[in-house]
């Protein structure tokens, strides 16, 4: 079955840890795309990818990172600079960047 | 100001009611529109789009778009309890990520 695989589906981590959530499509997409979602905030896009080795800070990229080595993989790392991490994050990928999203199932991350 | 906006509800409605979920949007360059549907701690799923003015029928959802006044509406006939869930409306600017509304959240009361 083609789509987007996000995985863990929650995770917990301790305050001051990094924590890489990953993301992998098997779309063929050319872009990929990092959200995230906070009750009453709607979808923040955090970083975007159009193409392999390539990536674009979204609205609210401080304290994140990604990388885009591979076409099918657009992993996020939240650091420790991130001041508020625990909520649910998407990550989604389409053909173009402005072409209809697909998006994972979401990770729920919660920092204690 | 956001270039979408949406009323985040929370809507309630009896089910069979008519259904109507409303966005705004001020970029004149948006030519498509795309509404998603979330349940609850699951990802936005695409539900339907449409290119131009006019409507589009999908069984029980019709999109309509309004360019002249930039108003995006999703109707939803014969409600049922399924469709109790978050509506996200979207458009995309140019070659840029799509721009989200922060979504209506829809209850369906059987």
């Amino acid at each position: 079955d083609g789509g987007i695989t996000q995985s863990p589906k929650y995770l917990f981590r301790k305050e001051g840890q990094n924590v890489t959530l990953s993301c992998e499509q098997n779309l063929n997409h050319d872009a990929m795309y990092w959200y995230r979602q906070d009750p009453g905030q709607g979808l923040r896009l955090i970083y975007y990818s159009q193409i392999v080795n390539d990536f674009q800070k979204g609205d609210i990229a401080e304290g994140y990172s990604v990388s885009r080595e591979k076409k099918e993989s657009f992993p996020l790392t939240v650091t420790s600079a991130q001041k508020n991490p625990t909520a649910f994050y998407l990550c989604a990928s389409s053909k173009g960047a402005g072409a209809e999203a697909f998006f994972g199932q979401g990770t729920r991350l919660t920092v204690v | 100001q956001k270039e979408v906006e949406q009323d985040p509800g929370p809507l309630s409605v009896p089910e069979g009611a008519i259904v109507s979920l409303n966005c705004t949007y001020s970029n004149s360059a948006f030519q498509y529109f795309m509404w998603y549907r979330q349940y609850s701690r699951k990802g936005p799923e695409l539900l339907m789009y449409t290119y131009s003015s006019g409507n589009k029928e999908d069984g029980r959802f019709t999109a309509q778009v309004d360019k002249s006044s930039k108003y995006i509406s999703l109707f939803i006939r014969d409600s049922q309890p399924s469709d109790s869930a978050t509506y996200l409306c979207a458009s995309p600017s140019g070659n840029t990520p799509l721009v989200f509304g922060k979504g209506t959240r829809l209850s369906v009361i059987a």
